[in-house]
């Protein structure tokens, strides 16, 4: 998975509680990503990062915070769950520059009851 | 924004035989076009892309060809095997900025 991590793999919570799910590089990338798989939906854009500090919103950006105070990680806040937001988390990681590989990590499955 | 298609969601195939999936594309100034294969449980795994300069790319059994007039490529995979069974996602690039928008995908079935 190019060097991507993300941590917890699984996750289950209750509704109104936050939830921050962690992706980690090794592959010194100035680009990362945040996106959610839903069935129907495929891949949809919630945050993405642009270098340290630097973040802007994606497509489904509501109800999710980013924050990414390091190269090698990009948190994704989810400041008080929903059950809508039961979902595949995916991070993936780019190193710059239009029309170049995005790599993805393995995954976490979140379930918000 | 760009808004990418698949076509077919579903495609089962014999062993043995080939694999066509198609995606359109809306946005003539994309110039890079991914293709993704997921595995149950797994992250998406890039496994072929092709640039706008150039019309097809071939990695063994996989190809992908770009048809820039009518907005769409295809990825090929020849002489199907079980391990070709998976879910696939066409991308294409968004101008202006270094996001991919993809299509739902498509579930290609290889029948043994």
């Amino acid at each position: 998975d190019a060097g991507i991590t993300q941590s917890p793999r699984h996750k289950v919570t209750e509704t109104g509680t936050p939830v921050t799910l962690r992706c980690h590089q090794t592959e010194n990338h100035r680009y990362m990503y945040w996106y959610r798989q839903d069935p129907g939906h495929g891949l949809r854009l919630i945050h993405y990062s642009y270098g340290v500090k630097d973040t802007d919103k994606g497509e489904v950006s509501d109800g999710y915070s980013v924050s990414r105070s390091k190269t090698e990680d990009f948190l994704l806040t989810l400041e008080s769950a929903t059950s809508s937001q039961t979902s595949v988390y995916f991070c993936a990681i780019s190193s710059g520059g239009e029309g170049n590989e995005q790599f993805f990590g393995p995954g976490t499955r979140l379930t918000v009851l | 924004g760009e808004n990418v298609e698949q076509h077919p969601s579903t495609l089962s195939v014999q062993e043995g035989d080939s694999a066509v999936i198609k995606c359109t594309y809306s946005d003539s100034a994309s110039n890079y076009f991914p293709w993704y294969k997921q595995e149950l449980g797994k992250g998406p795994q890039l496994i072929i892309d092709i640039r706008s300069n150039v019309g097809e790319k071939k990695d063994q059994r996989i190809a992908v060809t770009l048809n820039k007039t009518a907005k769409h490529f295809s990825l090929h995979i020849t002489e199907t095997q079980p391990e070709d069974s998976a879910v696939y996602f066409c991308a294409a690039s968004i101008h202006g900025n270094n996001r991919l928008a993809f299509g739902k995908g498509n579930q290609v079935v290889v029948i043994p």
